[in-house]
């Protein structure tokens, strides 16, 4: 168990630019989470997966975000046109389907757009 | 209304204290609970989850959940500085998947 991997641990991108973040889950764990994170706040859900059926989806995420899991391992986040607002920590969670959505978060992509 | 709200804190207690962190829930239909801390600048980590109504214990922390009043709340016995955190109260949305957190509540453990 090597816990979940995020890469990059950091992005600094200008505004207008896509980011792309990816999430490597614990190998066993078939449910993937996208959530947000901002200074003083909760983390902020974005997405779920279970295998690589995404089955929901914060309807707070607009259609410059886009998610995806092919074959139900590794996921991916894009941001497209990148805004000052979206800057924030991108956290990624797995969990077992049936560990009672214990989730285990990952160490995050700190996102910065000047 | 947030669906899970906590006071913001900060919440100081001394070294060896009783630590309370308390969090309301919006959904009455939800029906699983966590606790989960946070170290500034790394990522939550679960430290507990409670299911039933009444106390569950685990070492130090004692998580406590009450549905009738939607009260959720976290004793840690035996505060120590590195308890100094931010506790995340979370709720598994019904008919739903996804995990939703409060704002949390810093706490401070002085030596």
């Amino acid at each position: 168990d090597t816990g979940v991997s995020q890469n990059p641990r950091h992005k600094i991108t200008k505004r207008g630019q896509n980011v792309t973040f990816r999430c490597d889950p614990i190998s066993e764990h078939n449910r993937l989470y996208w959530y947000r994170q901002t200074l003083g706040q909760g983390p902020e859900f974005l997405t779920y997966f279970q295998n690589e059926a995404q089955l929901e989806k914060s309807r707070l995420l607009s259609d410059r975000f886009s998610a995806e899991r092919p074959k139900g391992s590794f996921s991916t986040l894009e941001i497209q046109r990148t805004e000052q607002g979206d800057s924030a920590m991108y956290l990624c969670a797995s969990s077992f389907r049936d560990g009672g959505e214990k989730l285990f978060f990952g160490s995050g992509t700190q996102l910065s757009v000047l | 209304q947030k669906e899970v709200e906590q006071n913001s804190g900060p919440l100081s207690v001394p070294e060896g204290a009783i630590a309370s962190l308390n969090c309301t829930y919006s959904d009455r239909g939800s029906q699983s609970f966590f606790w989960y801390r946070q170290y500034s600048g790394k990522s939550p980590e679960l430290i507990m989850s409670i299911y039933s109504n009444g106390d569950k214990e685990d070492g130090r922390f004692t998580a406590q959940l009450n549905k009738a009043s939607q009260y959720v709340s976290l004793l840690i016995r035996d505060s120590q500085p590195s308890d100094s955190a931010t506790y995340l109260c979370a709720a598994l949305m019904d008919s739903s998947y996804k995990l939703i957190f409060g704002s949390g509540t810093r706490l401070l453990v002085r030596p």
